[in-house]
């Protein structure tokens, strides 16, 4: 399969703890997103980087929310001190071998998040 | 199994009917639109897009129209079968890389 895969593919924890997700773009996709999910709503974008550089980040991207890109490849995205409020599935995209920023997104299967 | 359709507008058509789903979007400046299909626990899956230098496009029984005139894009489903049961949603893009999408209609398709 050579789709976007992102895992886990679900993750319980406590508030308060600290939890990093991992997210593998299409090959040769130089542009990948991070979104959230929360149930009965659309998908709100949170970042995104164009090979290793992050572009841009939404407000909704707290100060505990941080996203990684290294090697323009594989990214993370780690939640510190999580909150209940942070339950949600997080989804990752990715587009284009190309610099257009309308590129078609194409995404993962999501983390599905549950803080207790 | 959890679904992402609560609370959501519902379609519900018969197998074999035709279906619509509109979608009103909210930026003038949008020049790229893409419709998503999302399947409970799963990512949405792209379906088809538009420019906005179009007004119609076509793909394998799906077909999107875009009326920039009063915002509003559609996705007509033909023959609408079980498997097209989901979660729809339209997507636009302002350019700067980021999609803002709809609330997402649910389709339910009647055996």
């Amino acid at each position: 399969d050579t789709g976007v895969s992102q895992n886990p593919r679900h993750k319980i924890t406590k508030r308060g703890q600290n939890v990093t997700f991992r997210c593998d773009p299409i090959s040769e996709h130089n542009r990948l997103y991070w979104y959230r999910q929360t149930l009965g709503q659309g998908p709100e974008f949170l970042t995104y980087f164009q090979n290793e550089a992050q572009l841009e980040k939404s407000r909704l991207l707290s100060d505990r929310f941080s996203a990684e890109r290294p090697k323009g490849s594989f990214s993370t995205l780690e939640i510190q001190r999580t909150e209940q409020g942070d339950s949600a599935m997080y989804l990752c995209a990715s587009s284009g071998a190309g610099l257009a920023a309308t590129d078609t997104q194409y995404f993962g299967p999501g983390t599905r998040l549950t803080v207790l | 199994g959890e679904s992402v359709g609560l609370h959501l507008p519902t379609l519900s058509v018969q197998e074999g009917d035709n279906s619509i789903i509109n979608c009103a979007y909210s930026n003038s400046a949008s020049d790229y639109f893409i419709w998503y299909k999302q399947e409970s626990g799963k990512g949405p899956q792209f379906i088809i897009d538009i420019r906005s230098n179009m007004d119609k496009r076509q793909g394998q029984r799906v077909t999107v129209l875009l009326n920039k005139t009063v915002k509003h894009l559609s996705l007509q489903i033909a023959a609408t079968q079980p498997g097209d049961s989901a979660v729809y949603f339209c997507a636009e893009n302002i350019g700067q890389g980021n999609l803002i999408f709809g609330k997402g209609t649910k389709l339910s398709v009647k055996p």
